[in-house]
This record gives C-alpha cells, structure tokens and sequence, in this order.
C-alpha cells in the first residue's frame, strides 16, 4: 500500500532556482494538502485542494504556487527560491471534511 | 493565544508507566480532533481520532472535553517504542486543520 508519495526525498537548490515538488496518493481521496514543517513549530499549511479542480491558500502561501492535476496528483512549485523556504514539507490526503489526514514521509530541502 | 496548544515537553518516563498529554483549543467550533504521532521529524502518522465520548485503542485512550476545550492522551504501561513526539489536530469542520507543536515523550528503560 503506497498510500501518499512525495519525490524528491531530498533536494538541495540555490537561491532563486525553480523547483517542482511531486505527491500523488492512491487514495481515492478528494482532499489534499501542502505543509511545511520547521525546527519549533507545527505543521504550517501552504497550500489545501479541498476537491479536483479547486485549490486554495493557507496559513503561509507566498511564494509557493500549486496544481491539483488530477484526483490522484497535487504538486508544490518555488518559482524562485529562497532560504527561507528551507524546510520539510509533507503533502497530505484526506478523504473529506472530518476525515484524518494521511502524509507522505516529506522532502527535504535546503536552499543555499 | 495559540488556536492549538500543548506543552512541548519533554516528558521522561520510565517504562511501565502511566503518562497522559493534553491539548487545549480556542476555537470551540472544532470538530474534529486527532492524536497524530511523529518520530525524529517523519512524517506524522494517525495515532487515533478522538469522540466525543471517548475511545480507547490498547494501550491508548483518548478523551473530549468540549465544555473546557481539550482533549487529551493517555498511554498505559508505556514502551521503549513510544518515545516520539504527540501532535494535537484539530479541525473546524472545514478543509484545514490545526496542528498544535507537539509534546515530546521519552521512554526511559
């Protein structure tokens, strides 16, 4: 059971390089999300596709775009990197409102 | 004040203990709440979803307190293997949830 899977697992970027981060989960779940995690702090929302063909914002959006394209495949993109975005991000599905989350095991990345 | 809080922690243990976390929320909305369980910056994992009147899975109960805004963890005879970090989840019955920081457990042989 793959369930949720990110690639890369690892990533290292200059500052201002673009970058495409991949998840897709074999689910069938309607819901997905974007999180970035860092040292002392919760999982912070970037990004949520509550259903195909819908995406919205979260708690941290700036410079981060998304795509939900299709039910199975949500993708993160940096269009121009910054060592502030250094972090773990984990992509989620859920299968609806009231529904727990299930999480990829993250990409780490460091931008120099 | 944070919408999700808990106290980070650490809490040392020895193992075949008791030890219970709690999590308290500010919005008295919520609807759903979980117990993830995250190991050395993994990816959480679903621990349980916590109901209204309670549930117990093992070694493991959780509780709701909707009219003081928490819930709470309960491990019995604790192992080795539970040393990990705790997230509190919280959800207001839209898309997003809330995760709180997480209280750390170190089981001590």
């Amino acid at each position: 059971n793959a369930g949720v899977t990110q690639t890369p697992k690892f990533q290292v970027l200059k500052t201002g390089q673009s970058m495409t981060l991949q998840c897709a989960q074999d689910m069938n779940h309607n819901s997905m999300y974007w999180y970035r995690q860092d040292p002392g702090m919760g999982l912070r929302l970037i990004y949520y596709s509550a259903s195909e063909g819908t995406t919205d914002k979260g708690e941290v959006p700036n410079g981060y775009n998304v795509s939900r394209l299709n039910k199975r495949e949500f993708s993160l993109r940096l269009e121009s990197a910054a060592p502030s975005q250094t972090s773990v991000y984990f992509c989620a599905s859920s299968g609806g409102l009231n529904q727990p989350q299930h999480f990829g095991d993250g990409t780490r990345l460091s931008i120099l | 004040r944070k919408e999700v809080e808990q106290d980070p922690g650490p809490f040392n243990v020895p193992e075949g203990a008791t030890v219970a976390f709690n999590c308290t929320y500010s919005n008295s909305a919520s609807q759903s709440f979980f117990w993830y369980r995250q190991d050395c910056r993994k990816e959480p994992k679903l621990l349980m979803s916590v109901y209204s009147s309670g549930n117990e899975d093992g070694r493991f109960t959780a509780q709701l307190n909707r009219a003081s805004q928490y819930i709470s963890l309960l491990i019995r005879d604790s192992k080795l293997s539970d040393s990990a970090t705790y997230l509190c989840v919280v959800s207001p019955g839209t898309y997003k949830y809330i995760f709180g920081t997480g209280t750390r457990l170190k089981v001590l042989a």
